[in-house]
C-alpha cells in the first residue's frame, strides 16, 4: 500500500468559504497529481507538479490553486467554495524517471459537498 | 488532443461469468495502465503493458496490449463478487509528457452472486 494521505477525508462547507485539502506523501516521488471525480464518473486531471516550485493546470479548468513548495506536500486551495465544487478529489503521486516507473499511487480522497 | 475510450460503460454480470472492457485510444500509446476503484474506494494500480502484442495475466485476469498499440482489453475468467469496481485503462502518448495520464470513463462491473 502506498503512503500518501489525505486530509479531511469528508469535508461539508458552506457557500464563501476557503477551504484547503491536503496532501502528503512519504515516498520522495517527485511527481504529484489532483484529480477531480464526481461519483461513479471520470477523472478529471485539475492539476500536477513535477516537483518543488513547479506547477501545472490540468486538463480540466478548475478554479482551485496549489503549490509545492517541499516534495512531501501538495495542498489544493478554494478561496471561495461554491456548490458546483461538490465532487472528490484525488491525490496521486508517481516516481518519475523512466516509463517503467509512472505508475501513480492515489490517496484516499476528499468528499467535498458545499451547501 | 489524445482520447482515450473505454467501452462498456456498465456491465452486469452474474457470478462465475466472463467479463472483458475494452480500450482504445485515437493515437499510439507508449504504454498502458489499467487501474481498479472499488466503490467509495479511490484507483488502485493493477498492471502496466509497454510492447506491442504483450499478454500478462494475474490469476483470473488476462490484460492485453494491441499490436499497433492503440488499444487494450482485460479480461476477466469466472467473476466474483470481489471483482466488483470500476476498471480505468490510463495511457501516455510517446510525444506526450512521460509523467501524465490519460484516463478512460472506466467500465463499472456490477456481479450478481
Amino acid at each position: 500500500e502506498a503512503d500518501i494521505y489525505q486530509t479531511p477525508r469528508y469535508l461539508v462547507i458552506g457557500t464563501g468559504k476557503k477551504i484547503t485539502l491536503e496532501c502528503s506523501q512519504t515516498m520522495g516521488h517527485d511527481k504529484m497529481y489532483w484529480y477531480q471525480q464526481d461519483p461513479g464518473m471520470e477523472l478529471h486531471l485539475i492539476h500536477y507538479s513535477y516537483g518543488v516550485n513547479s506547477t501545472e493546470k490540468g486538463d480540466l479548468s478548475s478554479e482551485s490553486t496549489v503549490s509545492r513548495i517541499r516534495t512531501e506536500h501538495f495542498p489544493l486551495t478554494l478561496e471561495s467554495a461554491r456548490p458546483s465544487h461538490t465532487s472528490q478529489y484525488l491525490c496521486a503521486s508517481s516516481p518519475g524517471g523512466t516509463l517503467i516507473k509512472n505508475i501513480q499511487y492515489f490517496g484516499a480522497g476528499t468528499r467535498l459537498s458545499v451547501l | 488532443g489524445q482520447q482515450v475510450m473505454q467501452i462498456p460503460q456498465y456491465q452486469h454480470v452474474q457470478e462465475g461469468e466472463d467479463f472483458t472492457t475494452y480500450c482504445n485510444s485515437s493515437t499510439t500509446l507508449s504504454n498502458i495502465q489499467w487501474y481498479k476503484q472499488r466503490p467509495g474506494g479511490h484507483p488502485v494500480f493493477l498492471i502496466q503493458l509497454v510492447k506491442s502484442g504483450e499478454v500478462k495475466k494475474q490469476k483470473r485476469l488476462t490484460f492485453q496490449f494491441g499490436e499497433a498499440k492503440k488499444n487494450s482489453s482485460l479480461h476477466i475468467t469466472a467473476t466474483q463478487t470481489t471483482d466488483v469496481g470500476t476498471y480505468f485503462c490510463a495511457g501516455r502518448t510517446p510525444r506526450g509528457s512521460n509523467y501524465k495520464l490519460t484516463f478512460g470513463k472506466g467500465t463499472l462491473l456490477t456481479v450478481n452472486p
